[in-house]
């Protein structure tokens, strides 16, 4: 079974740019999470998704929004990109929006901000 | 709030040794998760081995075992008979309790390096 895959795998963006990042569940997985991390630091929570409604958001201002589709595939958008938006942005997916089952990680989209 | 720290930056160890990394959680909640991550240079997380806290045994899984101590909130990571492949950095986390989410928080990671 194929598992998470996120899309694309590397992009450039300039100051004050939108930029689009698509994640793909593990097949049966209902809840998609999105997080960010920081050069030498570890991953922070922006947003998790569960039967395409938004179940938590993490301090992060209103230029992130995400969205969940039927298939449960899901979408991060971040608008006005500032060079501090520079990070790994790795996407989640787990069966359930709310239990202790192991979430399983994409291989992540290294977003750089010239 | 809840937390978790780990306090070791980096480490080394031969080939063939075993190896403990620290974990040290906060939280007020009875019921919470916690979950050790491996992440090589490529970037993806690679989940390894989950602790509930009421599990009464210590969970194991091949090579990796968790030392946890509730009473002092650790949750180490054992690595049993190192190999080059286990060069990565390991990420301990746990679940949030409050509201009804699958959030991760993460700790700051040890960066293991795994001498031949």
């Amino acid at each position: 079974d194929a598992g998470v895959t996120q899309s694309p795998t590397h992009l450039i963006k300039t100051r004050g740019q939108q930029v689009t990042l698509r994640c793909s569940p593990i097949s049966g997985h209902k809840s998609v999470s999105w997080y960010q991390q920081v050069l030498g630091q570890g991953p922070q929570f922006i947003f998790q998704y569960y039967e395409k409604e938004e179940r938590g958001r993490g301090n992060f201002p209103d230029r992130f929004s995400a969205r969940q589709f039927p298939n449960y595939s899901s979408e991060l958008n971040v608008n006005a990109l500032l060079l501090g938006d520079s990070a790994l942005y790795l996407c989640a997916s787990s069966p359930q929006g709310y239990s202790n089952q192991p979430q399983h990680f994409g291989d992540g989209t290294r977003l750089s901000i010239l | 709030a809840q937390k978790i720290t780990q306090t070791q930056p980096g480490m080394f160890v031969q080939e063939k040794e075993a190896v403990t990394l620290d974990c040290t959680y906060d939280t007020s909640d009875p019921s919470y998760g916690l979950f050790w991550y491996k992440q090589p240079s490529s970037g993806e997380m690679i989940f390894l081995i989950y602790q509930g806290s009421y599990d009464q045994q210590n969970a194991t899984e091949g090579r990796y075992s968790l030392n946890f101590q509730k009473a002092r909130k650790s949750a180490n990571l054992v690595i049993s008979a190192s190999q080059l492949g286990d060069s990565a950095m390991y990420f301990c986390a746990m679940r949030e309790s409050s509201g009804a989410t699958n959030k991760l928080i993460f700790g700051t990671g040890t960066l293991l390096a795994v001498q031949p």
